[in-house]
């Protein structure tokens, strides 16, 4: 079965700093979702990558898509107190309407 | 605005008991999910539905089951409950048949069981 790899599991950045979180696929990538949950709430989708090389953008946060490294990356410029939160990456295990596969998941915090 | 609500944000409930999670979805989504999340474990499936009726085991279907009677709403059953099932439930739905769709999430339910 497909898996997901976060990392760093936790990452602590002074405001205003820039950020990388990662999400490594054991298996080839079809469709990679960034999730953002804030402590003790459900998840809101940020974006949905799913071609190779794909790059998309949202307020601050940029993702990528690297479908032979099979890996997505989530950078953060310029980190704010309102990007504190968890991070999820998941993936389609296949084409199709099959369940996403999730990471665990990313804890940042963001310290004035 | 488009909305998937559960029914509690905190339930507390005793070893034994009979608990019913509610999650309602207004996007009319075919597919519907339960996930319960733990801290270092993340999100794991338990149950998954893609049609009124129609229900699909996921990871960790022990101890739970489901109902989705109508398609807007699909529900999470802990027959007995037990302290090992307090957690953080999850809802999602998602839009089946397109190529670009998103999973939306309900607000959490966060179990105890004492």
């Amino acid at each position: 079965s497909q898996e997901l790899e976060q990392s760093p599991q936790s990452l602590i950045v002074q405001e205003g700093k820039n950020l990388t979180i990662n999400c490594t696929s054991s298996k080839t990538l079809y469709g990679l979702y960034w999730y953002k949950q804030k402590y003790g709430e459900g998840l809101i989708f940020l974006m949905m990558l799913q071609k190779g090389g794909e790059e998309k953008s949202h307020e601050k946060i940029t993702a990528k898509l690297d479908e032979k490294k099979q890996q997505s990356s989530l950078h953060i410029t310029a980190s704010q107190p309102s990007h504190a939160g968890i991070y999820l990456c998941g993936a389609d295990p296949i084409s199709g309407n099959t369940p996403l596969v999730f990471g665990k998941g990313t804890r940042l915090s963001v310290i004035a | 605005d488009v909305k998937v609500t559960q029914s509690s944000r905190y339930l507390v409930k005793r070893t034994g008991e009979k608990v019913f999670l509610e999650c309602v979805q207004d996007m009319d989504h075919e597919n519907m999910f339960w996930y319960r999340q733990d801290p270092g474990l993340g999100l794991r499936l338990i149950y998954f539905s893609y049609d009124v009726k129609m229900k699909e085991k996921g990871d960790i279907p022990e101890g739970y089951s489901v109902s989705r009677e109508k398609k807007e709403r699909f529900s999470l059953i802990l027959e007995s409950a037990s302290t090992n099932q307090t957690s953080m439930y999850l809802c999602a739905s998602i839009q089946r048949g397109t190529s670009l769709y998103e999973q939306y999430f309900g607000p959490g339910t966060r179990l105890t069981v004492t």
